[in-house]
């Protein structure tokens, strides 16, 4: 039972213009909800988080957007980069505190 | 000191030795975590210690045991692996139930 999915394995985008990646998540008792972004053999790092109070958390390039009605979240980036070029996660927060990660979609910025 | 360090970067085992992979955080978080993560996969929660207490299992076999000296840090004691246990293995550490940092991960190859 996949509560949290990625439904886009990959994403292309030119250098400059708009990346948007997408999430969806099953669980209405999720209220905090973060991306994290992954260069192969490194760790995960953390890029922006929303609460479910908000509908909009920006950060610089970043922008997240939750949806609770259609319990949808997704991520601006913009201009993309060549350096965005990587593995971007969504994760939720469970009531126990653990992190559910959505299965990630890779994106691929051209220059 | 706003990071999680990890060491060894890589490390190479037979499926008889017994290593162990070493964690550190100094940024006051009372959260620990370790994670198993394969290739373009999700991180898989292995272990929590809140509070230098082992809070979650996530019934991880009993060839990985975690171990909290204190609370700055976090170790994973590693003893007859199987080849299929090879991946990048991720320590994470949080101030509370929220954003979890992750340190650059162990390449672990069992041969």
């Amino acid at each position: 039972d996949q509560q949290v999915k990625q439904n886009s394995p990959s994403l292309s985008v030119q250098e400059g213009r708009i990346s948007i990646l997408n999430c969806d998540y099953t669980n209405s008792m999720f209220d905090y909800f973060l991306w994290y972004k992954k260069y192969p053999a490194e760790g995960p790092t953390f890029l922006i988080s929303i609460s479910s109070i908000k509908d909009k958390n920006e950060d610089g390039r970043f922008t997240v957007f939750l949806n609770k009605s259609a319990k949808h979240l997704s991520l601006h980036i913009v201009p993309s980069q060549p350096g965005d070029s990587a593995v971007y996660f969504c994760a939720a927060v469970n009531q126990g505190g653990k992190l559910i990660f959505g299965q990630g979609t890779e994106l691929s910025v051209k220059p | 000191d706003t990071e999680v360090t990890q060491t060894p970067k890589h490390l190479v085992m037979g499926m008889t030795n017994k290593k162990s992979l070493k964690c550190e955080q100094h940024m006051g978080h009372r959260a620990m975590y370790w994670y198993k993560q394969k290739a373009k996969k999700p991180p898989e929660l292995m272990f929590v210690y809140s509070y230098e207490k082992l809070s979650i299992n996530e019934s991880v076999p009993s060839r990985f045991s975690p171990e909290c000296p204190n609370s700055s840090l976090l170790n994973l004691h590693l003893h007859a692996l199987q080849p299929e246990d090879s991946a990048l293995y991720l320590c994470a550490s949080s101030h509370g139930s929220r954003e979890q940092f992750f340190g650059p991960g162990t390449r672990l190859t069992v041969l």
